[in-house]
């Protein structure tokens, strides 16, 4: 009965690569997230996803490019991996709202990517 | 833009000490919302608590207390008689809504290490 849940937990690859996370939420949530969090543990916003439409892309490299096949699913796929792009990725959804956002983010367990 | 600042980078208690988070923000918007989460060694991150910016009333939940001052801008944790397992990374956060500056997306701040020493 997981809400939020993400596959793989743990990702080791080569500089280079292509990769791919896979996020799932079964809260009935309109709206999905895909957060970064680097080695100094800060978190930054990369997109979000309203009923499968992008609403917000916060000046990621193109490497980066998220897909979702309809709103219980957001994954992000990363091209040509490089070091920098080492961190933990956290996927989060949260409920329609009345006012258009401000909405509880619930967030999945996070992916670890380490790049080599 | 909008920005969270978290001052205390790390805190250093021992049990059943009460600890404060302090957290200072900044936007534009006249509606927004403020949110804690925790993050304890495993990783995940735990929603906590979320205040809409006309609700300054403080909210008590068990040993966990907020103070949200908007007149200073401020949002502070309080734990109290705090325990081993309070020891994690705390995030202040800030959250616009749709016709705003920052729709949707949560602005986090740097985080507080809380250690609670047994």
């Amino acid at each position: 009965d997981t809400a939020v849940s993400q596959t793989p937990k743990y990702l080791v690859t080569q500089m280079g690569n292509d990769k791919s996370i896979k996020c799932e939420q079964n809260l009935g949530h309109d709206t999905m997230y895909w957060y970064k969090q680097d080695s100094k543990k800060f978190l930054k916003i990369m997109f979000s996803y309203n009923n499968k439409e992008l609403i917000i892309n916060e000046t990621v490299p193109n490497r980066f490019s998220p897909k979702s096949p309809d709103k219980a699913h957001l994954n992000l796929h990363i091209n040509s991996l490089e070091l920098g792009d080492s961190a933990v990725y956290f996927c989060a959804s949260s409920p329609p709202g009345l006012a258009g956002g401000g909405e509880t983010q619930y967030f999945g367990p996070g992916t670890r990517l380490l790049v080599l | 833009a909008q920005k969270v600042t978290q001052a205390q980078t790390e805190i250093s208690v021992v049990e059943k000490e009460d600890v404060t988070l302090d957290c200072v923000y900044e936007t534009r918007d006249t509606t927004y919302y403020l949110f804690w989460y925790k993050q304890p060694p495993s990783g995940e991150l735990v929603f906590l608590i979320r205040r809409n910016s006309f609700d300054e009333q403080n909210e008590i939940s068990g040993r966990y207390s907020w103070n949200f001052q908007k007149s200073t801008s401020s949002f502070n944790f309080t734990i109290t008689a705090s325990q081993v397992v309070d020891s994690a990374v705390y995030f202040c956060a800030l959250s616009g809504i749709a016709g705003g500056t920052s729709y949707g997306k949560l602005t986090f701040g740097q985080g507080t290490i809380l250690t609670v020493h047994p």
